[in-house]
């Protein structure tokens, strides 16, 4: 089954506390991207990837970093989690090109930083 | 730089119809999308219309878009309980060289019985 798959699901931690959210696809996409979910404020763009090795900037990047280090997988890194982190995360991938560029979406991960 | 604009809610009844509005800014647009993400999952594709379209028809949904005011809707015709979710508009354009996919903060619809 195609999908994407982000882990963990749920997550509660501690501010300072370094954390990884995984996300895999199995559907060979090379675009893939980070969204933040938050209520008023829709979804925003954390980081994104155009292809293995090439990570660029979305529109709230700071206090995260991403590594596409192979075409299935673009973890996010939270090095020093803040309270302000708390959110709804969502994984992300398509094709690349100019196609109708219909996004796959993972189920989220919902972290909360005390 | 490119914004998308949604009302928070709308309310119905079963079997009425629900439109969910949405204004955008970026005169490049492209495509334009209406995702729908149901409680505890993620967002999945309902439709999209190509900026050179106005209507898009697809079973219930009907998608219609005004480029002039940059205007875009989502008429779901005999509304069912299981329609309830947030509705999201989306734009992807050549101002940001087709990389970016910009989001509306999402109408949630509720739907009574």
């Amino acid at each position: 089954e195609a999908q994407v798959t982000q882990n963990p699901r749920y997550l509660i931690t501690v501010t300072g506390k370094k954390l990884t959210v995984t996300c895999s696809q199995n559907m060979n996409h090379e675009y893939m991207s980070w969204y933040r979910q938050d209520p008023g404020l829709g979804l925003r763009q954390i980081y994104y990837s155009m292809n293995v090795e090439v990570t660029d900037k979305g529109d709230v990047p700071e206090g995260y970093k991403v590594s596409r280090k192979e075409k299935r997988n673009f973890p996010l890194i939270l090095e020093s989690p803040s309270p302000n982190q708390t959110s709804l995360y969502f994984c992300a991938s398509r094709t690349s090109g100019a196609n109708t560029g219909e996004l796959f979406f993972g189920e989220g991960s919902r972290l909360t930083v005390l | 730089g490119e914004d998308v604009e949604q009302s928070l809610f709308l309310s119905v009844r079963e079997g009425d119809s629900s439109v969910i509005n949405c204004t955008y800014t970026d005169s490049s647009s492209t495509y334009l999308y209406w995702y729908k993400q149901e409680p505890g999952a993620g967002l999945q594709l309902l439709t999209y219309i190509f900026s050179n379209m106005d209507m898009k028809q697809d079973q219930r949904l009907t998608v219609l878009l005004n480029k002039k005011d940059k205007h875009l809707s989502l008429r779901i015709a005999d509304t069912q309980t299981g329609d309830s979710a947030i509705y999201f508009c989306a734009e992807r354009g050549t101002n940001t060289g087709f990389q970016k996919l910009v989001f509306g903060t999402g109408t949630r619809l509720l739907v009574s019985p």
